[in-house]
């Protein structure tokens, strides 16, 4: 049973595209993140979402949007996909958003070209 | 708090030896301190954690210290071995307490 799962594992496309990155959760837990990983290993907080709701949203472009159509899946949609965009992009959840163990999804390294 | 300040960024040492990889936090509430390990093309996941009501907790070969009143804690690695190697991050709350913010990492090399 994967706790955490996130789908493409692999995303190449061109600049320009728009692409989505899907990610579901099957441990019950009500918070939901998404994190950016860059070249220099670097763990980025993006979004965060709590029952649904949107609770953080980092410095990040507005060409990203999160979608979170029930507790148990948050999905990231990029519009206009530049090169600096590359990079891996887990999923995560935990119960109580900042005192429990995150759980991590598998990753998608997205490469844009 | 927003600030999660994680050292060394690498470290090797040699197989059989010791290693320590210090965090230190800004937010006085903080009360629950993780480390995670990332293996090369795998994902983050916990590997030891504490709360703030004790000072030390081990697990086989890796303990984690916490100074609550220098705002530090650190992940020690004893008899080290090569599939030790991996990123080490430590992690905090954001101020608002509504994610964890990772340390920047710790690349561990081991070497036989």
């Amino acid at each position: 049973d994967t706790a955490v799962s996130q789908t493409p594992k692999y995303l190449v496309t061109q600049m320009g595209n728009d692409k989505s990155i899907k990610c579901e959760q099957n441990l019950g837990h009500d918070t939901m993140y998404w994190y950016k990983q860059d070249s220099k290993k670097f763990l980025k907080i993006m979004f965060s979402y709590n029952n649904k709701e949107l609770i953080i949203n980092e410095t990040v472009p507005n060409r990203f949007s999160p979608k979170s159509p029930d507790k148990a899946h948050l999905n990231l949609h990029i519009n206009s996909l530049e090169l600096g965009d590359s990079a891996v992009y887990f999923c995560a959840s935990s119960q109580i958003q900042t005192n429990t163990e995150a759980f991590f999804g598998q990753g998608t390294r997205l490469t844009v070209v | 708090g927003e600030n999660v300040e994680q050292h060394p960024s690498t470290l090797s040492v040699q197989e059989g030896d010791s290693a320590v990889i210090k965090c230190t936090y800004s937010d006085s509430a903080s009360n629950y301190f993780p480390w995670y390990k990332q293996e090369l093309g795998k994902r983050p996941q916990l590997i030891i954690d504490i709360r703030s009501n004790v000072g030390e907790k081990k697990d086989q070969r890796i303990a984690v210290t916490l100074n609550k009143t220098a705002k530090h804690f650190s992940l020690h690695i004893t008899e080290t071995q090569p599939e030790d190697s991996a990123v080490y991050f430590c992690a905090g709350p954001n101020q608002a307490g509504t994610a964890l913010i990772f340390g920047k990492g710790t690349t561990l090399s081991v070497s036989s």
